[in-house]
């Protein structure tokens, strides 16, 4: 499976706190997404970071790309109750042909 | 969120029956996919469509078939539900293959 694989599975922090996500995947990608699910809710994506690229943020997003360890990471900075959410990467390989690959996900919660 | 619509978005069937989801754009994306999320699995690809009446298979396709005779709208069947089904599925534009997907909220399927 050509799947990221998300790092931790489960993360708990406070209000005010930032946190910090990993994801890592096999083989050369094109681009790699970061999503988040609110609990019974469909996906939302966040930020898009290109395979030339190697840092970008959003707001209060920071998402990190090393090609060469063919990781990459999500850092939520001063985060909120509301973030509490699941956080996936998203890969799309360059032979891959149309998919996007997504890991299984980090569970963040954040308490007030 | 992006003009996409699930329904149903609960349904309770039972082995051996038809089922059929539907899912439908406003925005005029060219690309619709469907993917099923399960623990432990993250989300999966099942079908996804790259134009009217062009469909192509994803990840996990057994058991699912796709139609897709409007730009706006994506059907998926289960000709046949098994209780392996029982899932939540999620529909997802984009108007590229490369670039964001949008979610629908998701449909909740027990096959029992």
């Amino acid at each position: 499976s050509q799947q990221g694989e998300e790092d931790p599975q489960a993360l708990s922090i406070q209000e005010g706190e930032n946190a910090t996500m990993n994801c890592s995947y096999k083989t050369s990608i094109n681009n790699l997404q970061w999503y988040r699910q609110n609990s019974g809710r469909g996906l939302v994506h966040l930020i898009l970071i290109r395979s030339n690229e190697r840092e970008k943020h959003s707001g209060r997003l920071r998402v990190t790309l090393d090609t060469s360890k063919k990781s990459s990471s999500l850092l939520i900075t001063a985060s909120r109750a509301a973030d509490t959410a699941s956080y996936f990467c998203a890969t799309r390989h360059s032979n891959s042909g149309y998919a996007l690959n997504f890991g299984k996900g980090t569970s963040l919660l954040v308490t007030p | 969120d992006a003009g996409i619509t699930q329904s149903p978005r609960h349904k309770v069937t039972e082995t051996g029956t038809p089922v059929t989801l539907r899912c439908h754009q406003t925005e005029n994306h060219r690309y619709m996919y469907w993917y099923r999320q399960d623990p432990g699995h993250g989300l999966r690809l099942i079908h996804y469509s790259y134009g009217v009446k062009d469909t192509d298979k994803g990840e996990v396709s057994d058991g699912y078939s796709v139609s897709r005779s409007k730009t706006e709208d994506f059907l998926l069947t289960l000709e046949s539900a098994t209780s392996s089904q029982t899932s939540v599925y999620f529909c997802a534009i984009s108007e590229t293959l490369s670039y964001e997907q949008y979610f629908g909220p998701g449909t909740r399927l027990t096959v029992t």
